[in-house]
């Protein structure tokens, strides 16, 4: 299975409440990334969370790191019906060499509705 | 807006057929990313491109290939194409690494 894997597939909540995305991966890593992504549009860029760091706010966005259980959440305080979009965790092997050097590899993602 | 752009933003074709998607990265990235996202497979890597050169190779088939030219701007050339080809298709660039992506707003291929 895919490296970064994220839970639940999709979560629906009402406006004004928090939303906790979570991913799983498999090997080392260097950092982690979560990318949201609207309906058939580009990704977007949310946060960065290095492998030395435990936890990281930007925002009404929390993430938070544990390289010991391969995990990470996001958490979204205070929803909006405009976070509604599809949330992305990915992971990078530092180990990698050869033509896997610098991949990233994207989970299947979170489906977030808010309803207003 | 990431900065990055791809043209076209549609595309239609017939199985068979040969397509070449454009991507320009943002200003100072050197970095070139594509990717394929279908509702079964999700986001794949396809590969990337540093500074001119190949740098990391994913689920790319045969009849793909790509490259990145000195101005840094690429082209993904899909040929021999079939249904199952039919998806988004993203660019993203950035410095390299293990680093930020930043996402082009992709092109959708339809082959009929």
């Amino acid at each position: 299975s895919q490296q970064g894997e994220e839970d639940p597939q999709a979560l629906s909540i009402q406006e004004g409440e928090n939303a906790t995305m979570n991913c799983s991966y498999k090997t080392s890593i260097n950092n982690l990334q979560w990318y949201r992504q609207n309906s058939g549009r580009g990704l977007v860029h949310l946060i960065l969370i290095r492998s030395n760091e435990r936890e990281k706010h930007s925002g009404r966005l929390r993430v938070t790191l544990d390289t010991s259980k391969k995990s990470s959440s996001l958490l979204i305080t205070a929803s909006r019906a405009a976070d509604t979009a599809s949330y992305f965790c990915a992971t990078g092997d530092p180990n990698a060499g050869g033509t896997s050097y610098g991949k990233l590899t994207f989970g299947q993602g979170t489906i977030l509705t808010v309803h207003p | 807006d990431s900065g990055v752009t791809q043209t076209p933003k549609h595309l239609i074709t017939a199985t068979g057929q040969r397509v070449t998607l454009r991507c320009s990265p943002r200003s100072g990235d050197l970095s070139v990313y594509w990717y394929q996202q279908s509702l079964d497979q999700g986001l794949q890597f396809l590969i990337h491109y540093y500074n001119g050169e190949e740098r990391a190779k994913g689920n790319i088939l045969e009849r793909f290939s790509a490259q990145q030219f000195p101005d840094l701007h690429s082209e993904l050339n899909l040929s021999s194409l079939e249904l199952g080809d039919s998806a988004l298709y993203f660019c993203a660039s950035g410095a390299g690494g293990l680093r930020t992506q930043y996402f082009g707003p992709g092109t959708r291929l339809t082959v009929l």
